[in-house]
């Protein structure tokens, strides 16, 4: 099963403009983790945030985190075309025997136009 | 190590054959995970190993699918008797404490 929402669900953008995703989820979290795929590839980590954090950076990457609201979101500055691709977050969470796994969203797919 | 590898990556198979898929994770990874991801949806969870113990199974995972992970080094997922329904994009990942996850390519799966 998902974990929660990524909304929008499509951004198009022009280059140098920045692009905001949003992500909800349902449950407590250890952590999120935001994971870029290309079409038909498989997924890169691009940042992780722990549940004690509220904000982190990363190059042009800017992540938040709201454990009140259970949400999350990643701006990404300045885009350029080769940042096209589909954007997902993902939730770290601890099962009941112990371990943790990653829970993912539907993803944000971004196309940025030259 | 340069990632985690999968083989195939493509595998175009008829109704009703089996398949198996292989998933190499970096060496010194001893949790390995494997998803499944149809065409615009995020990656599903299916299946969970600690070294060489399968220590969760999604409730995706019907009898026909079986997962094995030998000595806790590669893994495979067979897929028995297929159906159109299986086709999805098949990915492995690998980590050693949680903090970083690494995937491989996946291997793409097409039932006709």
């Amino acid at each position: 099963s998902q974990q929660g929402e990524e909304d929008p669900q499509a951004l198009s953008i022009q280059e140098g403009e920045n692009a905001t995703m949003n992500c909800s989820y349902k449950t407590s979290i250890n952590n999120l983790q935001w994971y870029r795929q290309n079409s038909g590839r498989g997924l890169v980590h691009l940042i992780l945030i722990r549940s004690n954090e509220r904000e982190k950076h990363s190059g042009r990457l800017r992540v938040t985190l709201d454990t009140s609201k259970k949400s999350s979101s990643l701006l990404i500055t300045a885009s350029r075309a080769a940042d096209t691709a589909s954007y997902f977050c993902a939730t770290d969470e601890r099962s009941s025997g112990g371990y943790n796994k990653l829970i993912f969203g539907a993803g944000t797919r971004l196309a940025v136009h030259p | 190590d340069t990632g985690v590898s999968q083989d195939p990556r493509h595998k175009i198979t008829k109704r009703g054959q089996n398949v198996t898929f292989r998933c190499d994770p970096i060496s010194e990874h001893n949790r390995l995970y494997w998803y499944r991801q149809t065409l615009g949806q995020g990656p599903e969870f299916l299946t969970y190993f600690q070294n060489e113990a399968q220590l969760e199974k999604s409730r995706l995972l019907s009898d026909r699918f079986s997962a094995e992970r030998p000595k806790g080094s590669f893994s495979t997922l067979e897929i028995q008797r297929t159906e159109q329904g299986d086709s999805a994009m098949y990915l492995c990942a690998s980590t050693l404490d949680s903090y970083g996850y690494t995937f491989g390519s996946g291997t793409r799966l097409t039932v006709v």
